[in-house]
């Protein structure tokens, strides 16, 4: 089955730096690639996603870039700010059974 | 919408009881799933749906039992609680279509004692 790595489990920035984590994937099948969001005690919530006939997404900040030759996937943010500080996860959801698995996340601190 | 709805929020159960999680949606999803979220091991699949009749185990089924009578309800069950399943459930639902984004719930931290 589908297996999601992702990296790093932790990383502190400088405010108005850049934040890149990236994320790996195991199955072929997997064409649809989200990146969620969650703050303390909330639910997820879609920052940005990118289809595999895609190579990159970007919105405002926040820009996602796919190879899928290499099955990596990674999130960037520019000009950080402390508000982004949050734990972000990437999925990848299998085209065939519609699962989706998502890697361990990524614990971000923005210092101000 | 409401969107993808859960109960309870919060559970204290003691070990060997048995409970069910609620989840319903009213976005017309085909696709419903049940996570658990547990420190450092990220969302953890439980199982899945992709539609009424339809189940299938996910990365972690063990202990948990699920059925999909209608489109809109995704119940999850624990038929013997063990501290091991303390940890926040999340449910979500998509649609199967081009439309993939998935949606979830607000989450239901249960404690097993």
């Amino acid at each position: 089955g589908e297996n999601v790595e992702q990296h790093p489990s932790t990383l502190s920035v400088q405010e108005g730096d850049s934040a890149v984590i990236k994320c790996t994937y195991s199955d072929s099948a997997s064409n649809y690639f989200p990146w969620y969001k969650q703050e303390l005690g909330k639910r997820p919530q879609l920052i940005i996603d990118i289809r595999s006939n895609v190579g990159e997404k970007k919105d405002q900040r926040i820009a996602v870039t796919l190879n899928k030759t290499a099955k990596h996937f990674s999130l960037h943010i520019t000009e950080t700010q402390p508000e982004d500080s949050a734990v972000y996860f990437c999925a990848a959801r299998d085209s065939g059974t519609y699962k989706y698995i998502f890697g361990t996340g990524t614990r971000l601190k923005v210092l101000a | 919408n409401a969107g993808v709805t859960q109960t309870p929020k919060f559970q204290v159960l003691k070990t060997g009881q048995s409970m069910t999680l609620q989840c319903a949606q009213d976005m017309n999803h085909e696709y419903m799933s049940w996570y658990r979220q547990d420190p450092g091991m990220g969302l953890r699949l439980i199982h899945y749906s992709v539609g009424a009749g339809i189940t299938d185990q996910g990365e972690v089924p063990n202990g948990y039992n699920v059925s999909r009578s209608t489109t809109e309800d995704f119940p999850l069950r624990l038929l013997s609680a063990a501290p091991s399943q303390t940890s926040v459930y999340f449910c979500a639902s998509s649609p199967t279509g081009s439309d993939e984004k998935l949606f979830f719930g607000s989450g239901t931290q249960l404690s097993v004692l």
